[in-house]
């Protein structure tokens, strides 16, 4: 059974507006989250984390909340741009292996 | 070079060729891994290497075999491998021992076994 899953395979947003990514896990001793964009014929690139002591963290137009209650971890974008379109993973740490989830393909439309 | 490089980058081989993929990772890091990504379907964790030495084999078939001749390279050699061996592989890097998780890709190698 896949312990991380992003249940929304593509999501389309316009440019300018808000995209929010989710993931959910689920083993509550997971400590510490990630997001990972890709584009395609590149390897993933680490966008941003947040450990389990925290509940947000921000960088630049990038922000990941954590709801541990819910087991729940969402990316926000704002404002989306073109350039944003790609896939973006969650992972979770355990035990300095990363557990991926299955994507979100991005597509922000200008 | 920066980062972490893979050649090649597409590989095309037959079931009874045998062939290798190289990683090398210039971030001093001290450990190295090999994931499968298949279309579709998460990224697939094969094997970890922590300071050259094997610590994760994810129940992968011996017709992969990873080498790890020390922290700044990984291989993977591959022989006998069959159609649905055709994926994208990707090598990553992270810093152990104090550092945090996040690991650091390589473009990957798209290969597909005819």
């Amino acid at each position: 059974d896949q312990q991380v899953k992003q249940n929304s395979p593509s999501l389309s947003v316009q440019e300018g507006r808000i995209s929010i990514l989710n993931c959910d896990y689920t083993n509550s001793m997971f400590d510490y989250f990630l997001w990972y964009k890709k584009y395609p014929a590149e390897g993933p690139t680490f966008l941003i984390s947040i450990s389990s002591i925290k509940d947000k963290n921000e960088d630049g137009r990038f922000t990941v909340f954590l709801n541990k209650s819910a087991k729940h971890l969402s990316l926000h974008i704002v404002p989306s741009q073109p350039g944003d379109s790609a896939v973006y993973f969650c992972a979770v740490n355990q035990g300095g292996k990363l557990i991926f989830g299955q994507g979100t393909e991005l597509s922000v439309k200008p | 070079e920066t980062g972490v490089t893979q050649t090649p980058r597409h590989l095309v081989m037959g079931m009874t060729n045998k062939k290798s993929l190289k990683c090398e990772q210039h971030l001093g890091h001290n450990a190295m891994y090999w994931y499968k990504q298949s279309a579709k379907k998460p990224l697939e964790l094969m094997f970890v290497y922590n300071f050259k030495e094997q610590t994760e084999n994810n129940s992968v078939p011996s017709r992969f075999s990873p080498e790890c001749p020390n922290s700044s390279h990984l291989f993977l050699h591959l022989h006998t491998l069959q159609p649905e061996d055709s994926a994208l592989y990707l090598c990553a890097s992270s810093q152990l021992a104090g550092g945090l998780p996040e690991q650091y890709f390589g473009p990957g190698t798209r290969l597909t076994v005819t």
